[in-house]
């Protein structure tokens, strides 16, 4: 099956510029992530989608973060306005669903995104 | 809300010899631990999982081991290869939640021919 589409897969901005990351799912998957892995940590969820409702986005920044997912496929997320702390990789990753048995995710590439 | 912790950061094995990985979580009401493998550059790739029901899982040179009451869960690579130099991330996750996954900080292994 086809994975989990990204792009751009590098970008680089000034500080305070905007900046959008496009994710394309798995076929069929209802649940969309979106995880900021700093260099040398793990990815960290920032907001979660259960088709085209947010069901967690507590740990996004949401002075500068936003995100959508129109139609319950697709999604956006942006940041407006960068700061250098941004500077990271951003991966989307889906799954079939949320939770039991057939809850693995499966991530993107990522896009790599270098605040200057 | 649950936290992950890994070790070592790094490990540096010798080519056919194991490697042991080691996550502790702190949330009991974890119930499904996957491990993901990342080369440089490409995105993380689930190598194995396991589920609270079960106390072990093998799938060929890998395998993974969880004691629920100790809370930890670990990988093991036997006969390592070159290839399988990567940085390697324990999760935890209760799968009657919204299945949110907390990752631990990686492990940078490095097989030496």
């Amino acid at each position: 099956e086809a994975g989990v589409a990204q792009s751009p897969r590098y970008k680089i901005i000034e500080k305070r510029q905007s900046v959008a990351f496009w994710c394309n799912p798995i076929s069929g998957h209802a649940t969309l992530y979106w995880y900021q892995q700093i260099l040398g940590q793990g990815p960290k969820l920032l907001i979660q989608f259960q088709n085209n409702g947010v069901v967690d986005d507590s740990q996004l920044p949401k002075d500068r973060f936003s995100a959508e997912r129109l139609k319950g496929v697709d999604s956006t997320l942006k940041i407006q306005p960068a700061k250098l702390e941004d500077s990271a990789v951003y991966l989307c990753a889906s799954s079939l669903v949320a939770s039991g048995v057939q809850n693995i995710q499966y991530f993107g590439a990522g896009t790599r995104l270098s605040v200057l | 809300g649950e936290n992950v912790e890994q070790h070592p950061s790094t490990l540096s094995v010798q080519e056919g010899d194991s490697a042991v990985i080691k996550c502790t979580y702190s949330d009991s009401a974890s119930n499904y631990f996957p491990w993901y493998k990342q080369e440089l550059g490409k995105r993380p790739q689930l190598i194995i999982d396991i589920r609270s029901n079960v106390g072990e899982k093998k799938d060929q040179r890998i395998a993974v081991t969880l004691n629920k009451t100790a809370k930890h869960f670990s990988l093991h690579i036997t006969e390592t290869q070159p290839e399988d130099s990567a940085v390697y991330f324990c999760a935890a996750t209760a799968t009657d939640s919204w299945g949110k996954l907390q990752f631990g900080a990686g492990t940078q292994v490095v097989v030496t021919p």
